[in-house]
C-alpha cells in the first residue's frame, strides 16, 4: 500500500466494552509499532513487533490491553473492559527493520473514545 | 531512564521568521539517536529531522536544522523562513538501542501567523 492505514478512523465505545484497532503497514515493513497519545500529552509507546513477535510487552498500560500480528503484516490492538482513561489516539507506525536506521512511518491513528 | 522534555507547550511565528523549538533529553547510553516530528492536524506524524549522537556535525534538512549540544542534553529545533504549511505539533524524541523504542516529549504547537 502506499503508507501505513489503520482502522477505524474515529471509535466511541462505553465504558467496558471491548474494542479492536487495526494496523495495516507498508508492505514489506517487517517492524510494526503501537503508540497512545493521551490529550495533551507526547507519544506513549505500547509494543513492537519484529515480524509476528513481540519480544517486549512490559509497555502495555494494563493486562486489558494485548496485541498479536498475524503474516506478518496487520496487527490489531484490543482492549477489553474499556475504561474512560483509555480515551486517545493509537497510532501505529511500521519501518522496514527494528532498527533506529530506518524510518518509522505513522498511520493517521485511531482517536477513541470511551464514554 | 530515558526522558525527553519539551518545556513550550505553545510557540507563534511570523510567516516568514525564524523559529527556535527547544527540547532536553536524558539517556544512560552512550550512543543514541534524536528526532524531531512534526505532526499537523491530519493527526500523521512526520519525520523533519534526525541527529545520531555521535556525530558532532549538527544535522540540516532545507529550511530544518538542530543545535544538538551533547553535553547539555539538549536538542533544539531551528525553522527558517517559517511558512504557513510548518503550523503543527512538534515532537521531539529519543530511540533508545536497549528497548528498540522510541521516547517522546509532550509536545510544542507551532503556529505560523500570516
Amino acid at each position: 500500500g502506499a503508507g501505513v492505514s489503520q482502522s477505524p478512523s474515529n471509535k466511541v465505545t462505553e465504558k467496558g466494552k471491548d474494542v479492536e484497532l487495526r494496523c495495516d503497514p507498508i508492505s514489506g515493513h517487517t517492524a510494526l509499532y503501537w503508540y497512545r497519545q493521551s490529550l495533551g500529552q507526547g507519544l506513549e509507546f505500547l509494543i513492537y513487533f519484529q515480524g509476528n513477535s513481540a519480544p517486549d510487552k512490559s509497555g502495555l498500560p494494563s493486562d486489558r490491553f494485548s496485541a498479536e500480528r498475524t503474516g506478518g503484516s496487520v496487527s490489531t490492538l484490543t482492549i477489553q473492559r474499556t475504561q474512560q482513561e483509555d480515551s486517545a489516539v493509537y497510532l501505529c507506525a511500521s519501518s522496514l527493520e527494528v532498527a533506529v536506521s530506518y524510518e518509522q512511518y505513522f498511520g493517521p491513528g485511531t482517536r477513541l473514545t470511551v464514554t | 531512564a530515558q526522558t525527553v522534555t519539551q518545556s513550550q507547550p505553545e510557540m507563534s511565528v511570523q510567516e516568514a521568521e525564524t523559529v527556535t523549538l527547544s527540547c532536553t533529553y536524558d539517556t544512560s547510553e552512550s550512543n543514541y539517536y534524536l528526532f524531531w516530528y512534526k505532526q499537523p492536524p491530519s493527526r500523521q506524524m512526520i519525520l523533519v529531522i534526525r541527529q545520531e549522537a555521535y556525530k558532532q556535525q549538527n544535522a540540516t534538512e532545507n529550511r530544518f536544522s538542530v543545535n544538538f549540544q551533547k553535553a547539555a542534553k539538549s536538542f533544539s529545533l531551528k525553522i527558517s523562513d517559517s511558512q504557513l504549511g510548518d503550523t503543527a505539533m512538534y515532537f521531539c524524541a529519543l530511540f533508545s538501542n536497549t528497548g528498540n523504542q522510541f521516547y517522546f516529549g509532550t509536545g510544542t504547537s507551532l503556529t505560523v501567523i500570516p
